[in-house]
């Protein structure tokens, strides 16, 4: 099976602007988990998607949004780019979501923001 | 709320020496647990995970993890390391009901030759 993809792997960006992140979990899974990466703040939860349905969303502002469509792929938005944003994006699937699941991760976008 | 502690941040250690890599988690419910590893410029990759039955759980590649539920541990041992495991590790937890995964911050672990 070909395993979780990212697009773009890497994305230059201003301030301002808005992203759009992509990710194709593997063949099966229905489950698609969004991270943000920083060496400051560590590995941080943004949202869930299960079933085009967002599940649980982490601590983030309204600037980030994401979906999810009938084929389990799944996007997600940031506008109004700020220098924070600067990170690495991962995405991750599994079967089902949550309770004794592991998580399949993609290799990442590295979002830098000037 | 379920929330996970990595005592370490960074973890240096000489190649063919012992490690243990410490994780601790909070919760007031049933968990399954996770380890994963990030090499360089790559996603993060399931090393093992605990869900249920004997309490050391074993990878491949040499790692073993006990769950240890009066002290809310799952360290991360290996008895003799190689300079390819240099990594970040990450624990990771999951509550039995239904949410989802929480991860700790990471622990750098750098083998020296």
């Amino acid at each position: 099976k070909a395993g979780v993809t990212q697009t773009p792997r890497y994305l230059i960006k201003t301030r301002g602007q808005q992203v759009t992140l992509s990710c194709s979990p593997i063949s099966g899974h229905r489950s698609v988990s969004w991270y943000q990466q920083t060496p400051g703040q560590g590995l941080q939860f943004l949202f869930e998607y299960f079933s085009e349905t967002q599940r649980n969303k982490g601590n983030f502002p309204g600037r980030f949004s994401g979906r999810q469509f009938s084929n389990s792929r799944s996007e997600m938005n940031v506008s109004t780019l700020e220098l924070g944003d600067s990170a690495l994006y991962l995405c991750a699937s599994s079967p089902s979501p949550g309770t004794g699941y592991e998580q399949y991760f993609g290799p990442g976008t590295r979002l830098t923001v000037t | 709320a379920q929330s996970v502690t990595q005592l370490d941040s960074q973890v240096p250690v000489f190649e063919e020496a012992p490690v243990e890599l410490r994780c601790n988690y909070s919760s007031s419910v049933s968990v399954y647990l996770f380890w994963y590893v990030q090499y360089p410029n790559q996603g993060l990759q399931l090393l093992l995970k605990y869900l249920s039955g004997s309490t050391l759980v074993e990878s491949i590649n040499g790692f073993e993890a006990e769950f240890n539920k009066s002290q809310t541990s799952f360290h991360l041992r290996k008895p003799s390391v190689h300079i390819s495991d240099t990594a970040e590790y990450f624990c990771a937890v999951s509550e039995s009901v239904g949410s989802k995964s929480t991860f700790g911050d990471g622990t750098t672990l750098t083998v020296k030759p």
